[in-house]
């Protein structure tokens, strides 16, 4: 079945440490992006990246951190630095060339808990 | 600063009725807009979309209206049922911006059986 995976789907970490969430996807697209949600507030971009090897910050990439090395992964890295790490990180991709705006595909999530 | 708002937070309406959520937007570049439905605990998943060329889709009970010189988007479902009860978010994209989309920050809807 072709789609996006996220591991694990509820991860808890200590105050202080870094952390990464995997994003996997077999649906052979270019982009690929990483949203956070928290309570009451939409999806706030966080990095994406259109083609592998390359990433662009999106609004709210302080204390994060991605790759790129292959087409199908692409791993989010929660540091130390991040302030507010708690909230539901959200994996998505997308087709790069389209020639009319393609929706984006999410995978299923994962919930960031730091005690 | 928020280019896209859902000023409703949450909405409840009675099975059978229409529900109708609305999302307006400020950047007047936006070319193509898309409405997700977002259970708790799991990814958005696609429902409708509607390029800056129409002013209305249509899916099954699912209509989407586009009024671009209000910067207005409304989704209609019609009849609702308790199953579409989720958190709808719409987004806005414009074309050559790096593939971004912009959220609402959602609107939970609870369709009452």
């Amino acid at each position: 079945d072709g789609g996006i995976t996220q591991s694990p789907k509820y991860l808890f970490r200590k105050e202080g440490q870094n952390v990464t969430l995997s994003c996997e996807q077999n649906l052979n697209h270019d982009a690929m992006y990483w949203y956070r949600q928290d309570p009451g507030q939409g999806l706030r971009l966080i990095y994406y990246s259109q083609i592998v090897n390359d990433f662009q910050k999106g609004d709210i990439a302080e204390g994060y951190s991605v790759s790129r090395e292959k087409k199908e992964s692409f791993p989010l890295t929660v540091t130390s630095a991040q302030k507010n790490p708690t909230a539901f990180y959200l994996c998505a991709s997308r087709p790069r060339n389209s020639a009319v705006a393609d929706t984006q595909y999410f995978g299923p999530g994962t919930r960031l808990t730091v005690l | 600063d928020q280019q896209v708002k859902q000023n409703s937070p949450s909405l409840s309406v009675q099975e059978g009725r229409i529900s109708i959520l609305n999302c307006d937007y400020t950047n007047s570049m936006f070319d193509y807009f898309l409405w997700y439905k977002k259970y708790p605990a799991e990814g958005p998943t696609f429902l409708i979309s509607i390029s800056s060329i129409k002013d209305k889709n249509e899916d099954g009970r699912f209509t989407v209206f586009l009024n671009k010189s209000a910067k207005h988007l409304s989704l209609h479902i019609v009849p609702s049922q308790p199953g579409d009860s989720a958190v709808y978010f719409c987004a806005a994209s414009a074309m050559g911006t790096g593939n971004q989309f912009y959220f609402g920050t959602g609107t939970s809807l609870t369709v009452i059986p």
